[in-house]
């Protein structure tokens, strides 16, 4: 089993620029989430889909980030324009039931670093 | 206050020794807890969950709290491989998937 697969793996922009960070769950999955770690903060939920619908997005920061899930198998989390601040470990997981029922799996995440 | 709180460490134990990691939890609501592993650089992993009557698996033994909203990992007989970040995590409702990641205490086994 492929697990979660994230890409790319390490992104370095300038500030200002467009980042698009990849996901594609464990096949089978039926929810997805984005989640971001950084030493400040720790780890948290910015959004997650249940059947490739957004339930909750309250964790997202800005109308500068936003997620989509076009089909069952890919996910996408978009910052425009980034900022030095948005450096993070961007991780994405999956699970085949809400947490409680199954366990979420981790994809080995994204490092973005803003200059 | 945070909503999962944890002392960050790091502890410095020798191989073989007996460590236990805390966590309070603010919400007394909160329905499901798990510890999770986090190895240097790499993605969380779930290590266990954590039940009322308290659970083990082999040289881990994970309690809960609710009165106090308290939850502990222990961990005997260390190995150097236990060298990693330990994050409790909770489980606000059911009816979501959002889990409240504690900063994480970090562990170094010394041989």
């Amino acid at each position: 089993d492929a697990g979660v697969i994230q890409s790319p793996r390490h992104e370095v922009t300038e500030m200002g620029q467009e980042v698009t960070l990849r996901c594609k769950p464990i096949s089978g999955h039926d929810y997805l989430f984005w989640y971001r770690q950084t030493m400040m903060r720790g780890l948290e939920l910015l959004i997650y889909f249940n059947n490739n619908v957004p339930i909750d997005d309250s964790g997202m920061p800005e109308d500068r980030f936003s997620a989509k899930m076009p089909n069952a198998s890919f996910s996408t989390l978009k910052i425009q324009p980034s900022e030095p601040r948005d450096s993070a470990v961007y991780f994405c997981a999956s699970s085949l039931g809400l947490v409680g029922e199954d366990t979420q799996y981790f994809g080995p995440g994204t490092r973005l670093t803003v200059l | 206050r945070k909503e999962v709180e944890q002392d960050p460490g790091p502890f410095n134990v020798p191989e073989g020794a007996t460590v236990a990691f805390n966590c309070t939890y603010s919400n007394s609501a909160s329905q499901s807890f798990f510890w999770y592993r986090q190895d240097c650089r790499k993605e969380p992993k779930l290590l266990m969950s954590v039940y009322s009557s308290g659970n083990e698996d082999g040289r881990f033994t994970a309690q809960l709290n609710r009165a106090s909203q308290y939850i502990s990992l222990l961990i005997r007989d260390s190995k150097l491989s236990d060298s990693a970040t330990y994050l409790c995590v909770v489980l606000l409702s059911s009816n979501t998937g959002k889990l409240i990641f504690g900063q994480g205490t970090t562990l170094q086994v010394k041989p």
